[in-house]
């Protein structure tokens, strides 16, 4: 089955860029999904920072959009996250996530869609 | 911004039904979902579109969703299920998780 494993480095210093990989095995990320990176600070709840599909499209979350850039690489069947001019306030837990829009062979609109597949997440740490 | 509010912790004895409730402006007019997660680990989808379990998920989850209100609903609760619940919706071009509830199992 699809599984989801990200990377990347724990520690980051402030005001560098944070930079995690997430490899998609067991399927394409070519598929009909979008694919999202989800973060949740220590103790705290889940905050959505964007998402991108394989041809490229990306949408992301107005408070994060500034600093955000999400990235796909078909070849090796992985997608990426960079976060700039990092803080403490970014240290948190990352995730990416498979987004689903389809089900019984029917798709919807964006509306209906939900995260069914998550990594295990990776903490990143933002200090000097 | 959207928000939704569900409460810090509800509590459950074994065996009883526990139930969650996510709060939002005419969310019944939205598609709600549930995650669970338990502590170091990643969220796991329970309930897709207010009311669909995934395949592997208990009977004793199911979801409701009316007017300002959805709810998660936990029965026969066994001590597996104490975990940190999240409803998220979809609204104005972001994905929007709730606050989280902790549900404790006695």
């Amino acid at each position: 089955q699809v599984q989801l494993q990200e990377s990347g480095p724990g520690l980051v210093k402030p005001s560098g860029t944070l930079s995690l990989t997430c490899a998609v095995s067991g399927g394409s990320i070519s598929s009909s999904n979008w694919w999202s990176w989800v973060r949740q600070p220590p103790g705290k709840g889940l905050e959505w920072i964007g998402e991108i599909y394989h041809s490229g499209s990306t949408n992301y979350n107005p408070s994060l959009k500034s600093r955000v850039t999400i990235s796909v690489d078909k070849s090796k069947n992985q997608f990426s996250l960079k976060l700039s001019s990092v803080t403490a306030a970014d240290t948190a837990v990352y995730y990416c996530a498979r987004v689903q829009g389809c089900s019984g062979g029917s798709c919807y609109s964006r509306a209906y869609w939900y995260f069914d597949l998550w990594g295990r997440g990776t903490l990143v740490t933002v200090s000097s | 911004s959207y928000e939704l509010t569900q409460p810090l912790s509800v509590s459950v004895a074994l065996g009883q039904t526990a139930r969650i409730t996510c709060g939002g402006n005419n969310i019944g007019s939205k598609n709600v979902h549930w995650y669970q997660q338990k502590p170091g680990q990643a969220p796991v989808l329970v309930i897709y579109r207010d009311s669909n379990r995934p395949s592997g998920i208990p009977e004793r989850f199911s979801g409701s969703n009316s007017g300002n209100t959805a709810t998660l609903t936990i029965s026969r609760a066994q001590a597996g299920d104490e975990a940190d619940y999240y409803c998220q919706v979809w609204d104005s071009s972001l994905y929007v998780f709730g606050t989280g509830t902790k549900v404790t199992v006695l």
